[in-house]
Order: C-alpha cells, then sequence, then structure tokens
C-alpha cells in the first residue's frame, strides 16, 4: 500500500462547476500538506500550503486536512478550462524534509 | 524571482552513456532538491542539499547517480553508465528553511 493515495481519474467535469480532488494517507506524523498543479511537460507549480488540520482559501481555490480522518481535499469554484491539469498532493512530516507524493489526478474542465 | 531552472529541457542518449543535468535554484534559497518522476506518477524523492551539504539520499540513488552543489548555489545530477530504467523526468526543487518547495521544469530523459 502506498503511503499517499490519490485516484488517478481522469476527472472531467464542465466549466464553472465546483471540483473536488483528495488524498488519503497512512502516516499520521506527516505535517505538512500541499497541492501542486502540473502541466503536461511542465514541473509542478505550487497551489496551497497548509501546516496541520483546518481550512485554507486562495481565490477559487480552499485546501482542507482533516488529520483524524488522514484525508485532505482541494475544492476549485467556478473552473475554468484553463484549470485543465494533473493535480497532485503532497505531505512531509518536516516543512524541509523530502515530499511524499501522490499519483496526481488528471482533471479535464470541458467548455 | 526568475524561478528554478534546468538545463537541458530534454535529453536523449544511448544506453550506457554518461549524462549531467544542472539546476539553478531561486537566488538565496538554501535548500536544493532532486526528484524523479515517470509518467503517471508523483515525484520520487532522490537527494538534497541544505546549502552546499548533501544531507539526505534515498536509497533510489545506486551508485551510478552522483549529485553535487558546489559553493551551495547550482546543483548537478550526473547518471553513469545510462540504462532503459532512467528514463524519466527529473525535477529540481528549491526552498527557503521553513518554506515550501518551488519546481523547475524539469530535465526529460530518454535512453534509445
Amino acid at each position: 500500500q502506498k503511503e499517499v493515495e490519490q485516484d488517478p481519474g481522469p476527472l472531467s467535469v464542465p466549466e464553472g462547476a465546483i471540483v473536488s480532488l483528495n488524498c488519503t494517507y497512512s502516516n499520521s506524523a506527516f505535517q505538512y500538506f500541499m497541492w501542486y498543479r502540473q502541466y503536461s511537460r511542465k514541473g509542478p507549480e505550487l497551489l496551497m500550503y497548509t501546516y496541520s488540520s483546518g481550512n485554507k482559501e486562495d481565490g477559487r481555490f480552499t485546501a482542507q486536512v482533516d488529520k483524524s480522518s488522514k484525508y485532505i481535499s482541494l475544492f476549485i469554484r467556478d473552473s475554468q478550462p484553463s484549470d485543465s491539469a494533473t493535480y497532485l498532493c503532497a505531505m512531509t512530516l518536516d516543512s524541509n524534509y523530502q515530499l511524499i507524493w501522490g499519483a496526481g489526478t488528471k482533471l479535464i474542465i470541458k467548455p | 524571482d526568475t524561478g528554478v531552472s534546468q538545463d537541458p529541457r530534454h535529453k536523449i542518449t544511448k544506453r550506457g552513456q554518461n549524462v549531467t543535468f544542472r539546476c539553478d535554484p531561486i537566488s538565496e534559497h538554501n535548500r536544493l532538491y532532486w526528484y524523479r518522476q515517470t509518467l503517471g506518477q508523483g515525484p520520487e524523492f532522490l537527494t538534497y542539499f541544505q546549502n552546499e551539504a548533501q544531507l539526505e539520499k534515498s536509497r533510489l540513488l545506486s551508485d551510478r547517480f552522483s549529485a553535487e552543489r558546489p559553493k551551495g548555489s547550482f546543483s548537478t545530477l550526473e547518471i553513469q553508465r545510462t540504462e532503459q530504467g532512467d528514463s524519466a523526468m527529473y525535477l529540481c526543487a528549491s526552498g527557503r528553511t521553513g518554506q515550501p518547495q518551488h519546481f523547475g521544469d524539469g530535465t526529460r530523459l530518454s535512453i534509445l
């Protein structure tokens, strides 16, 4: 079993819909949680960075962390075709340490 | 802040050859990381530096792989005697202590 599980998709939704992306993990010691967006042939781009449990909002993006359930989510409101990409969750024990990644979910926003 | 820069973007080589990749981190970022990513998977950690010191290496980093960060600035990753299984995207990231990692666009390695 992988340390971080993420549904690979693809997830296809119409433009304007609310998107929900999720990851589960097994190591209760993880403290820092991140969401990255990756376009084809590009590197991961940091979207959200949270510490411990709780919610964080940045524009159309909201990240949620539930440490008791070992479950993190990313919500995208008013989705746009330009949001079509692969979304990767990552987490770590310490902010300076190596990241442990999910496999990524491919998201397709249909115009 | 010009972002993390990696060179080359794409490298094609024959099996058995040596290859070297370069990473220029965001200026003043003291930490530098190397990851490897294959198609449909998340990145896998290879190694990281704090300034010029290599602090950790993954067991994925066989003795054919070596990384350096002279003077705590740019870093190089060398693969000797390349094998088919080395074909992947090699990603570099940098960050300040206590801050998240920012990635370059990677070097895509293709082994013929």
